[in-house]
């Protein structure tokens, strides 16, 4: 696709359940990110991917999250045990080069119960 | 901690007025400074970038840049509805995580017809 494709775009589960967030980056991107955007604040990085790299998972905010990049493409964030604080928009980014301009996905709204 | 600071707003314009969002950020090795507008419920989208500086015009955008004071400014003349928006002030870290944007929590901007 011609931008970056997340899904699901809208997830509703319920407490202690386990999750996981898709996200496409642009063809040919070599970098990818994940952001989380909660009600009323900024966008919080969690973890950053380049190439073959070793990630920087300084963001994750417990060892509840993860992520993968599989492929130097296509990138999966788990969260574990959910609870009501994980509740945000996870939005994804990828860019051309370690330190390009980022272009975002349309976000996947993650309402824990 | 590296941090960006915008004023939450709302700021509310008329229609046709000059809109002005200001930045202030803590990294004083920055280099790389991005506006970002976010419509509701839709992801950001790079609408400036400035490195040096000074003034930067784009069209109805003006970017400033002062990194003495590290202070970062976005105008929008002739402001018009369409740019009711949240806008996103990021500054690129410096040293070997440059890879990453720190995000302000935006200025929400309202344009009265």
């Amino acid at each position: 696709g011609a931008g970056v494709s997340q899904s699901p775009s809208n997830k509703v589960t319920e407490k202690g359940k386990d999750v996981e967030l898709r996200c496409d980056p642009i063809s040919g991107h070599t970098a990818l990110y994940w952001y989380r955007q909660s009600l009323g604040q900024g966008l919080e990085f969690l973890i950053y991917f380049q190439g073959n790299s070793a990630p920087d998972k300084s963001g994750l905010p417990s060892d509840r999250f993860s992520a993968e990049r599989t492929g130097g493409s296509v990138s999966t964030l788990t969260i574990q045990r959910t609870q009501q604080e994980d509740s945000a928009v996870y939005l994804c980014a990828s860019s051309l080069v370690s330190a390009g301009e980022l272009f975002f996905g349309e976000g996947s709204r993650l309402t824990v119960l | 901690q590296k941090e960006v600071e915008q004023n939450s707003g709302p700021l509310s314009v008329p229609e046709g007025a000059i809109a002005s969002l200001n930045c202030t950020y803590s990294d004083r090795g920055s280099q790389s400074f991005f506006w970002y507008r976010q419509y509701s419920g839709k992801s950001p989208e790079l609408i400036m970038s400035i490195y040096s500086n000074g003034d930067k015009e784009d069209g109805r955008f003006t970017a400033q840049l002062n990194k003495a004071s590290q202070y970062v400014s976005l105008l929008i003349r002739d402001s018009q509805p369409s740019d009711s928006a949240t806008y996103l002030c990021a500054v690129r870290e410096s040293g070997g995580s440059n890879y990453k944007l720190t995000f302000g929590k935006g200025t929400l901007l309202t344009v009265n017809p």
